[in-house]
């Protein structure tokens, strides 16, 4: 168990929706980021929230966004939902913002499945 | 831009044997670290090992050692006396000081088989 949680496990919606991922970092860590996973992409960096800013961008679609909370849980917002979104979601955390020493812990991930 | 290169087939390993997973990368950074992560058909992302640049000594943690070759740009990951819980998806994964954020490469498949 890495610390990190993420609501919901699984997630099956339609197109043109709009839904709400969770996640909550490890006791203490500040910096939360957002990874894809699919198929024919591999794993891709989304977001980076660091105390409640952004932090850094990577290949997030406008119809996507996030933010962090004061209580640094962070949540991730897919719109406009197209079946090309059907993917894992992580959620990860770390202690710092921009030490390539800080290891990130993932979440276990939700699976959204757009029909 | 960071890039991170796993070009093995899927690879099967008997019980108690060694693997090496082979991992390159390439970057003009001098400051990065090196991660491996392992991703059993569960789904979740377990991290393994870390690498510094600018170690001079090899990691390990337990059963898992990585091998780094600087010059090379290479990271291994060793994997020793092998066990069938460690039958999973091995990715390799680099980020660069001042930016957290992870490249992967695409993974390699490991089946230990008993």
């Amino acid at each position: 168990d890495s610390g990190v949680t993420q609501t919901p496990k699984h997630l099956i919606t339609a197109t043109g929706q709009r839904v709400t991922l969770r996640c909550s970092p490890r006791s203490g860590d500040l910096s939360v980021y957002w990874y894809q996973q699919s198929l024919d992409q591999g794993l891709q960096f989304l977001i980076q929230y660091y105390n409640g800013e952004e932090r850094a961008k990577g290949n997030i679609l406008e119809r996507f966004s996030a933010q962090q909370f004061p209580d640094l849980h962070s949540e991730l917002n897919l719109s406009s939902l197209e079946l090309g979104d059907s993917a894992l979601y992580f959620c990860a955390s770390s202690r710092l913002a921009g030490d390539s020493t800080d290891t990130q812990y993932f979440g276990p991930g939700t699976r959204l499945t757009v029909l | 831009a960071q890039k991170i290169t796993q070009t093995q087939p899927g690879m099967f390993v008997q019980e108690k044997e060694a693997v090496t997973l082979d991992c390159t990368y390439d970057t003009s950074d001098q400051s990065y670290g090196l991660f491996w992560y392992k991703q059993p058909s569960s789904g979740e992302m377990i991290f393994l090992i870390y690498q510094g640049s600018y170690d001079e000594q090899n990691a390990t943690e337990g059963r898992y050692s990585l091998n780094f070759q600087k010059a090379r740009k290479s990271a291994n990951l060793v994997i020793s006396a092998s066990q069938l819980g460690d039958s999973a998806m091995y990715f390799c994964a680099m980020s660069l000081y001042g930016n957290n954020r992870l490249a992967f490469g695409k993974g390699n498949q490991v089946v230990v088989i008993p």
